[in-house]
């Protein structure tokens, strides 16, 4: 079945490093591609998104890339500060619409 | 105005009782779903539904049954209880456009459900 890997599981940086996330995706019907936050006792909440028409996109200090036919995709955080920290998920919708597969989380530690 | 809104937030129950959770969204959206979160933070799909249609069931118990009375509700009723569906369940909506036009999934707060 449809499978969404995230590595790693937990990232601890320090406070002004950058932050990568890696997923990659096994449905190549799989075009839209949103990325989740999740605080301690929130709700997952939408950062950033990339479709499978573009390759990057960005949206201040976050970015994410996308590359289709190695079925991969990354974010990317520059300048982390403390309040970047929490789970991050990465998730891959497909054509269809009703299905969004989630990967496991990233735990991310920013230490000020 | 909340977007997605489930109660009730905490769920405390002993084993075999029968409880259910509901959801309401008014973003006009035409699907929802339920997920569950267990203690590892894992997100996996129970149900989607679109235009109170049943989507997809992702090999939920069948003690589990969703209920959508019209397309911005979406309510979970759960039988029998066990230990393992202590759990975070997180309803959430989507405009479901095709074609490559899919949106975001807007989540409610959660409901922490714990069996004892």
């Amino acid at each position: 079945g449809e499978n969404v890997e995230q590595h790693p599981s937990t990232l601890s940086v320090q406070e002004g490093d950058s932050a990568v996330i890696k997923c990659t995706y096994s449905d190549s019907a799989s075009n839209y591609f949103p990325w989740y936050k999740q605080e301690l006792g929130k709700r997952p909440q939408l950062i950033i998104d990339i479709r499978s028409n573009v390759g990057e996109k960005k949206d201040q200090r976050i970015a994410v890339t996308l590359n289709k036919t190695a079925k991969h995709f990354s974010l990317h955080i520059t300048e982390t500060q403390p309040e970047d920290s929490a789970v991050y998920f990465c998730a891959a919708k497909d054509t269809g619409g009703f299905k969004t597969i989630f990967g496991a989380g990233t735990r991310l530690f920013v230490k000020a | 105005d909340t977007a997605v809104s489930q109660t009730p937030k905490y769920l405390v129950t002993q084993m075999g009782n029968d409880k259910s959770i509901k959801c309401e969204q008014n973003l006009g959206h035409d699907t929802m779903y339920w997920y569950k979160q267990d203690s590892k933070k894992f997100l996996k799909i129970m149900f989607s539904y679109n235009n109170k249609e049943l989507i997809i069931n992702e090999t939920v118990p069948n003690r589990f049954s969703p209920k959508s009375p019209d397309k911005a509700h979406l309510n979970l009723h759960i039988n029998s209880l066990e230990l393992g569906d202590s759990a975070v369940y997180f309803c959430a909506s989507s405009q479901t456009g095709g074609g490559g036009m899919n949106t975001e999934a807007f989540f409610g707060q959660g409901t922490r459900l714990t069996v004892v």
